[in-house]
């Protein structure tokens, strides 16, 4: 089975703190992607990478920025975290169609 | 920006009822996927249909896609406590990811025992 392992389920962060979201999938799908889910708002897409070092924004990109230096490794970063990235933040992975998703990282910044 | 569209937001049953889920979407594709999301936790992929099918089967559930409309539903056949979850549907956004998905706002469904 598809593996995909976000580094945390839980993380509470102080405002103006960088913060590393990692993600590690164990099927060499060249495809990475991350998602915010928020009430109201459904997913929404905030970076994806389609192979090693190669990344392309989202819809939602401001604030946050990525790193895929290894094809099983794709890790979000927040620059300076505020409250209002405070969200479920979902990794996925995938090869053509379908995707595959991690248990997700309710990342709350107090 | 979301592509699918699901209707309703939130759908309460008793176990053993079917629970019948919409998703409209905008511009062409050439599949549709629904997936699954127990609280707190990443999805899961139920299915996928393919823009040259009408009808598919997984088990308990049966989706249907009508392109002329746009539209497809999730039906779940007699469903049960632990059906309850939220549901979505997926469709591409015809890029160099052709698993870059953009994703309706979910239907919750609760199933009562």
């Amino acid at each position: 089975d598809v593996k995909v392992t976000q580094s945390s389920r839980y993380l509470v962060k102080r405002t103006g703190e960088k913060v590393f979201l990692e993600c590690v999938q164990d099927m060499d799908h060249e495809n990475m992607f991350w998602y915010r889910q928020d009430p109201g708002l459904g997913l929404r897409l905030i970076y994806f990478s389609y192979d090693v070092k190669m990344k392309e924004k989202g819809d939602i990109p401001e604030g946050y920025s990525v790193s895929r230096e290894k094809k099983e490794r794709f890790s979000l970063i927040l620059e300076s975290a505020s409250t209002n990235q405070t969200s479920m933040y979902l990794c996925a992975s995938g090869l053509n169609t379908e995707a595959f998703f991690g248990q997700g990282t309710r990342l709350t910044v107090v | 920006s979301q592509q699918g569209e699901e209707d309703p937001q939130a759908l309460s049953i008793q176990e053993g009822e079917n629970a019948t889920m919409n998703c409209s979407y905008k511009t062409s594709i050439n599949n549709l996927q629904w997936y699954r999301q127990n609280s707190g936790r990443g999805l899961v992929h139920l299915i996928l249909i393919r823009s040259n099918e009408r009808e598919k089967h997984s088990g308990r559930l049966r989706v249907t896609l009508d392109t002329s409309k746009k539209s497809s539903s999730l039906l779940i056949t007699a469903s049960r406590a632990a059906d309850t979850a939220s549901y979505f549907c997926a469709t591409p956004r015809g890029n160099k990811a052709g698993n870059m998905l953009t994703f309706g706002g979910g239907t919750r469904l609760m199933v009562k025992p």
